[in-house]
């Protein structure tokens, strides 16, 4: 069983298009993240939610939207593409409480804007 | 200067080297420290963990913090090829119920049988 899981694993679209990659956890854990993986392997945070509620918004284009419809699923939709867009984007979920705040990402959805 | 600096490489080595991986970070407000673990088109998983400053030993693995010196290592002992990945260090502020990670750009380490 996949823990945390992302879909699709590959996008490959047009400049200007609009797409979606949703992402799911089994982990019954209650905060959720996208991070963003540049080609220069450089992972940064973009999105967190707790419990449904928007908790890190770091500085994003709003081109970007996230939604939590429950608290095992956060999906990410990205309006206009461009080709700085193209990285790969991983969902991550973690436990809650304290502790070694570890992450637990998916395998990752490879985006290609051409 | 970004918050964390992390040497890129690539780190090639032989099989059975010592490997040593190093970041420097300058927010001294951090104060979780850890290492992941990245194979080739996979999730980063979580190796280390250290709370503040001291050291941490997991089988193969030592992780060192130096808060005096803003700087962290990541040690492999007796290295495999199969410890062959990108290694990204990540720290966070204490508190707080997420876990907003700050994370250095990844080494890439070869290990050569």
């Amino acid at each position: 069983d996949t823990a945390v899981s992302q879909t699709p694993k590959y996008l490959v679209t047009q400049m200007g298009n609009d797409k979606s990659i949703k992402c799911e956890q089994n982990l019954g854990h209650d905060t959720m993240y996208w991070y963003k993986q540049d080609s220069k392997k450089f992972l940064k945070i973009m999105f967190s939610y707790n419990n449904k509620e928007l908790i890190i918004n770091e500085t994003v284009p709003n081109r970007f939207s996230p939604k939590s419809p429950d608290k095992a699923h956060l999906n990410l939709h990205i309006n206009s593409l461009e080709l700085g867009d193209s990285a790969v984007y991983f969902c991550a979920s973690s436990p809650p409480g304290g502790g070694s705040g570890e992450l637990f990402f998916g395998e990752g959805s490879r985006l290609t804007v051409l | 200067q970004k918050e964390v600096e992390q040497d890129p490489g690539p780190l090639s080595v032989p099989e059975g080297a010592i490997v040593s991986l190093n970041c420097t970070y300058s927010n001294s407000a951090f104060q979780y420290f850890m290492w992941y673990r990245q194979y080739s088109r996979k999730g980063p998983e979580l190796l280390m963990y250290t709370y503040s400053s001291g050291n941490k030993e997991d089988g193969r693995f030592t992780a060192q913090v130096d808060k005096s010196s803003k700087y962290i290592s990541l040690f492999i002992r007796d290295s495999q090829p199969s410890d062959s990945a990108t290694y990204l260090c990540a720290m966070r502020y204490s508190g707080g119920s997420n876990y907003k990670l700050t994370f250095g750009k990844g080494t890439l380490l070869t290990v050569n049988p």
